[in-house]
């Protein structure tokens, strides 16, 4: 089975703090996502990349860096929280030649005061 | 823009009863759609997909027909039961382009189904 895994599943942090979120995935995919969800609003993409040190702005990208220094790993940034990224970020994965199916991570709630 | 729609934010069905759950999408080009459910304290999951028009789509007892003359993909059960309670999310990819974003999935707002005892 395919395993997506999330460094935490809730993390509180100040305004202003610079925050990690680290997702590791074990099938050898190409292809990671990040996704914030809030009520009301669905998936939405944040940054993507289709390979190591490759990446791409989704739909909502300010506020945010990533990094893909590993094939397995795909780490979010928050450069300097703000309360408005109070929010449930979902990692996924697929393979390159099977764009559908996303496989996602259990997700992790980041609260900043 | 490639947009999709879901009419409902949530639905409230009781055991056994028939459901659907609405979903319609807007796309220049003729894409493969999806439905994805999330389970309380998950992330979502791969429910179903249907990958051209008139194409059916089946898992669990749910069903979607893609149909592309009134550009829907809706979700139906016959008889839903208490385990269904999840949210489940439409989405759509456009035909698959080698890298960039032509590839990316893009989602409905989602449905959050509560099933009643």
């Amino acid at each position: 089975d395919v395993k997506v895994t999330q460094s935490s599943r809730y993390l509180v942090k100040r305004t202003g703090e610079k925050v990690f979120l680290e997702c590791v995935q074990d099938m050898d995919h190409e292809n990671m996502f990040w996704y914030r969800q809030d009520p009301g609003l669905g998936l939405r993409l944040i940054y993507f990349s289709y390979d190591v040190k490759m990446k791409e702005k989704g739909d909502i990208p300010e506020g945010y860096s990533v990094s893909r220094e590993k094939k397995e790993r795909f780490s979010l940034i928050l450069e300097s929280a703000s309360t408005n990224q109070t929010s449930m970020y979902l990692c996924a994965s697929s393979l390159r030649a099977t764009l559908d199916t996303q496989y996602f991570g259990p997700g992790t709630r980041l609260t900043v005061l | 823009g490639d947009s999709v729609v879901q009419t409902e934010g949530q639905v409230l069905p009781s055991e056994g009863d028939s459901l659907i759950v609405n979903c319609s999408y807007e796309t220049t080009q003729y894409p493969s759609l999806f439905w994805y459910v999330q389970y309380p304290g998950e992330g979502p999951q791969l429910h179903l997909k249907a990958m051209k028009a008139n194409d059916k789509g089946r898992n669990k007892g749910f069903e979607a027909m893609y149909r592309k003359e009134t550009t829907s993909f809706h979700l139906e059960k016959d008889s839903v039961q208490e385990s269904d309670s999840a949210v489940y999310f439409c989405a759509l990819r456009k035909l698959m382009n080698y890298g960039g974003s032509q590839g990316n999935l893009i989602f409905g707002k989602g449905t959050k189904l509560s099933v009643k005892p």
